[in-house]
């Protein structure tokens, strides 16, 4: 069965560093989208794109995050210059209708120090 | 202002026995309503979805219903069993949003031997 994938599935960094999440959707999707959680809380909505555009953001996508799909595989969340908050599970998700279920990935933790 | 929320953030039952999970939301042009199961450690799992011109959906083991009078959600899980004991989460899509999924806190459930 087809799945989302996510690298990595920890990520450790300094504050003020660069990381870029990655993530590989399901191949016929159309739809992609970040969500972030933070311990103990519920999932946020980040952003989402299509058709090589962000469709929707949300307050927390702000100047440091940004979002690409390089080639035709891989969808990457950029954080520019990472705070101690930004630590959180961030998971991508895909899809083929817009208001349809969403396909989530493992997620991938990432820890500012 | 946006917010899907739970009634109880933990609900513990016997093996056997039915469970109900509850969901309020606050938005009445909400469109899609999913039922996500998080397992520790892992992403967000599709269980049921309904649309807002439904009222009921069953799947195996699982329904899903929604009262748009009182704007309320449930999911019932019959015969529970270990393998449910995890956080579960209603979310909502509004059309026009992107796609955008909109998650509320989450009910633990906890599934006794």
């Amino acid at each position: 069965e087809p799945e989302v994938t996510q690298t990595p599935s920890h990520q450790v960094t300094q504050m003020g560093q660069e990381v870029i999440l990655r993530c590989v959707p399901i191949s016929n999707h159309l739809y992609f989208y970040w969500y972030r959680q933070i311990l103990g809380q519920k999932v946020e909505f980040l952003v989402s794109f299509y058709n090589n555009e962000i469709s929707e953001k949300s307050e927390i996508f702000d100047d440091q995050f940004s979002v690409e799909r390089p080639d035709g595989s891989n969808f990457t969340l950029k954080i520019r210059s990472t705070k101690l908050e930004d630590s959180a599970m961030y998971f991508c998700a895909s899809n083929n209708v817009i208001v349809y279920e969403q396909f989530f990935g493992p997620g991938t933790r990432l820890t500012v120090l | 202002g946006e917010s899907v929320g739970l009634h109880l953030p933990t609900l513990s039952v016997q093996e056997g026995d039915n469970s109900i999970i509850n969901c309020a939301y606050s938005n009445s042009a909400s469109d899609y309503f999913i039922w996500y199961k998080q397992e520790s450690g892992k992403g967000p799992q599709f269980i049921i979805d309904i649309r807002s011109n439904m009222d009921k959906r069953q799947g195996q083991r699982v329904t899903v219903l929604l009262n748009k009078t009182v704007k309320h959600l449930s999911l019932q899980i019959a015969a529970t069993q270990p393998g449910d004991s995890a956080v579960y989460f209603c979310a909502e899509i509004r059309d026009n949003q992107g796609g955008k999924l909109i998650f509320g806190q989450g009910t633990e459930l906890s599934v006794k031997p």
